[in-house]
């Protein structure tokens, strides 16, 4: 079945720096698009980012827009976000998420349990 | 960027119940539209696609309906498991955008 395992998170100063990964299983991952989504303690669901299934285009949220970098390795199915310049609002839990298609347009239908990144000094 | 407004920001019911959610987006849609259940602590769960399309595995007393700005999520014959929040979310354009939920709370 298909599975989605996020692994990173942790406690990180503000401007500080942390990559997650989104290791996946049971599905070709070379044929799906990918997301990041992140929830905040108590609060609703923010999108944060898309990276297309040959990883030829990405998409961000303002919020994060040149801090983060989210990318991918369909050799080892597996996903990443590359977080820098990190602030205390970014403390969340961030889910990965796959696609139902390999283009942008399509809704989400598998996710991670997510890991929870906590920016705090 | 397009948002999305959903009603009621929660809701008591009854188990047995029918219950309707609805999600309006500041501009037309068309229909990328999806709901997702989330239960405390735990991963969203997809419920509907495409604005009416029924998940896999996902009972029939969920459905959907809608299309361009106006949108619903409807619950028939509410059972204990589906106390919960649920969301929608638009797909049609990036960034992509979620509702800010409501939570279905036992009356």
């Amino acid at each position: 079945q298909v599975q989605l395992v996020e692994s990173g998170g942790g406690v990180v100063q503000p401007g500080g720096s942390l990559r997650l990964s989104c290791a996946t299983s049971g599905f070709t991952f070379s044929s799906h698009g990918m997301h990041w989504v992140r929830q905040a303690p108590g609060e609703g669901l923010e999108w944060v980012a898309f990276i297309r299934h040959d990883g030829s285009t990405t998409y961000y949220a303002d919020s994060v827009k040149g801090r983060f970098t989210i990318s991918r390795d369909n050799s080892k199915s597996t996903l990443y976000m590359q977080m820098d310049g990190l602030r205390a609002e970014d403390t969340a839990v961030f889910y990965c998420a796959k696609a139902t298609s390999y283009y942008g347009s399509a809704s989400y239908d598998s996710w991670g349990q997510g890991t929870l990144v906590t920016v705090s000094s | 960027a397009i948002q999305l407004t959903q009603s009621p920001s929660s809701l008591s019911a009854s188990v047995g119940d029918r219950v309707t959610i609805t999600c309006r987006a500041s501009r037309d849609i068309s229909s990328a539209l999806a709901w997702y259940q989330q239960k405390p602590g735990k991963a969203p769960q997809l419920l509907i696609y495409d604005a009416s399309s029924l998940e896999s595995g996902v009972p029939s007393r969920f459905s959907g309906s809608g299309s361009g700005t106006d949108f619903t999520l409807t619950i028939s014959n509410l059972q204990p498991e589906d106390f919960a929040t649920y969301y929608c979310q638009q797909f049609n354009t990036f960034p992509h955008s979620f509702g800010q939920g409501t939570k279905l709370e036992i009356k």
